[in-house]
């Protein structure tokens, strides 16, 4: 059963600190990972998306990377601003014969003070 | 192009009743998951629909279910609401392939 962590659960940095962003799954059968934020009470934001095949994703200031043999994503935000106050989503689906379901950590909320 | 759009919006049930709620997805895009987000559960996944058929299914107990319709809308239905089925439910849509997940902005139900 594949379980996702994402630690820490709350961040707090100055406006402008670069800053990263931890995601660990137990099961490396992957089929891809994906990066979201969601503002309170709203749905989710698709951030950036890596493919099993793939290392690392980058759009604009974020770069997401997967390290599938230890189980492991990061999400590095550059530069950070007080509009990227948020709750960071990691999310994991696996691959069967169905191509699987998501399975989500608990998320890192995220505070940029100005 | 449209995102994927959810109704209602927002819902106020008693318990015992039952509900219903709708989900349209990103035109072109054939899967519909469903996921239930609660302060204490975090994002759990309930099902997942493709071209009408349920490819998986989470676990939750037989009183939550769903359906597909051949132009990729979904529903899902809660029979015989509990207080402890107030969340957010969240759909989102993606083409097979790639997979990447839009998600519409949730009903939030709230049980009485």
């Amino acid at each position: 059963k594949q379980e996702v962590t994402q630690i820490p659960a709350a961040l707090s940095v100055p406006e402008g600190e670069n800053l990263v962003l931890n995601c660990s799954f137990t099961d490396s059968a992957i089929y891809n990972l994906q990066w979201f934020r969601q503002d309170p009470g709203k749905g989710l934001t698709s951030l950036l998306l890596i493919q099993s095949s793939q290392r690392e994703q980058t759009s604009g200031r974020l770069n997401a990377s997967l390290d599938k043999s230890s189980g492991r994503s990061t999400l590095y935000i550059a530069a950070s601003q007080p509009g990227d106050s948020a709750t960071y989503l990691c999310a994991v689906r696996n691959y069967n014969t169905n191509a699987g379901k998501s399975t989500f950590g608990d998320g890192t909320t995220l505070t940029v003070k100005p | 192009k449209a995102g994927v759009t959810q109704t209602p919006r927002y819902l106020i049930k008693t318990r015992g009743q039952q509900v219903t709620l709708s989900c349209s997805p990103i035109s072109g895009h054939r899967s519909v998951s469903w996921y239930q987000q609660t302060p204490g559960q975090g994002l759990q996944f309930l099902f997942e629909y493709f071209s009408e058929t349920q490819r998986n299914k989470g676990n939750f107990p037989g009183r939550f279910s769903g359906r597909q319709f051949s132009n990729s809308r979904s529903e899902m239905n809660v029979s015989t609401l509990e207080l402890g089925d107030s969340a957010l439910y969240l759909c989102a849509s993606s083409r097979q392939g790639p997979y990447e997940q839009y998600f519409g902005p949730g009903t939030r139900l709230t049980v009485t």
